[in-house]
């Protein structure tokens, strides 16, 4: 099956220091897309990406739609207690309709 | 926020009960989803409704039911639970392709 392989599987920072995870396939993927999940609540979309090479950003994050369109990056900037949580990625591919495959996830801890 | 709910929140039940979790939108999306989340796996889909009474199988599928007889209502069954299908389950919605909303989760415990 599809699989996407997310890395790191957790990471603890301190505060205010950038932060970068990535997630990669060995098929192409034609969306991808990058959730966060606080803790006890479902997962929030932070940004989409639809085109090889695209690079988004919002607010603090900046995400990469790989030029190969087997990877992705995200990365957060100036890091906030708030950024606590676990980071998926997630890609769609065309022959496979509106599924998602997600990646296994980043759990976040950032240190005060 | 997209207006979804899943009831119930929380449940335990014993092995070989039947259990029904709903979930319910007020969005009007076309997409409806049912995904599984477990530590190590991330989420994966179990099923997912593209309209009413159209549904079709995810991945990890097997020991599972959905039913969507309303837009706004999409039904997960599992017909007799078992303690590998102790989860948190979550619902999703969507009209565009790869945006999804999620509810807040259903935390299921099977005895």
């Amino acid at each position: 099956g599809q699989q996407l392989n997310q890395s790191p599987q957790s990471m603890f920072i301190q505060e205010g220091e950038d932060v970068s995870m990535n997630c990669t396939s060995s098929s192409i993927f034609n969306t991808w897309l990058w959730y966060k999940q606080d803790p006890g609540e479902g997962p929030v979309l932070l940004i989409a990406l639809y085109k090889a090479g695209e690079l988004t950003s919002n607010g603090r994050l900046t995400a990469q739609f790989g030029i190969t369109r087997k990877d992705s990056f995200l990365n957060i900037s100036a890091s906030i207690p708030s950024d606590v949580g676990i980071y998926f990625c997630a890609g769609q591919r065309r022959e496979y309709g509106n599924k998602l495959v997600f990646g296994a996830g980043t759990i976040l801890r950032v240190k005060s | 926020d997209a207006g979804i709910t899943q009831s119930p929140r929380h449940k335990v039940t014993e092995t070989g009960t039947p259990v029904t979790l709903r979930c319910h939108q007020t969005e009007n999306h076309r997409y409806m989803y049912w995904y599984r989340q477990d530590p190590g796996h991330g989420l994966r889909l179990i099923h997912y409704s593209y309209g009413v009474k159209d549904t079709d199988k995810g991945e990890v599928s097997d020991g599972y039911s959905v039913s969507r007889s309303k837009t706004e209502d999409f039904l997960l069954t599992l017909e007799s639970a078992t303690s590998s299908q102790t989860s948190v389950y979550f619902c999703a919605i969507s009209e565009k392709a790869g945006e999804l909303f999620f509810g807040e989760g259903s935390r299921l415990t099977v005895l």
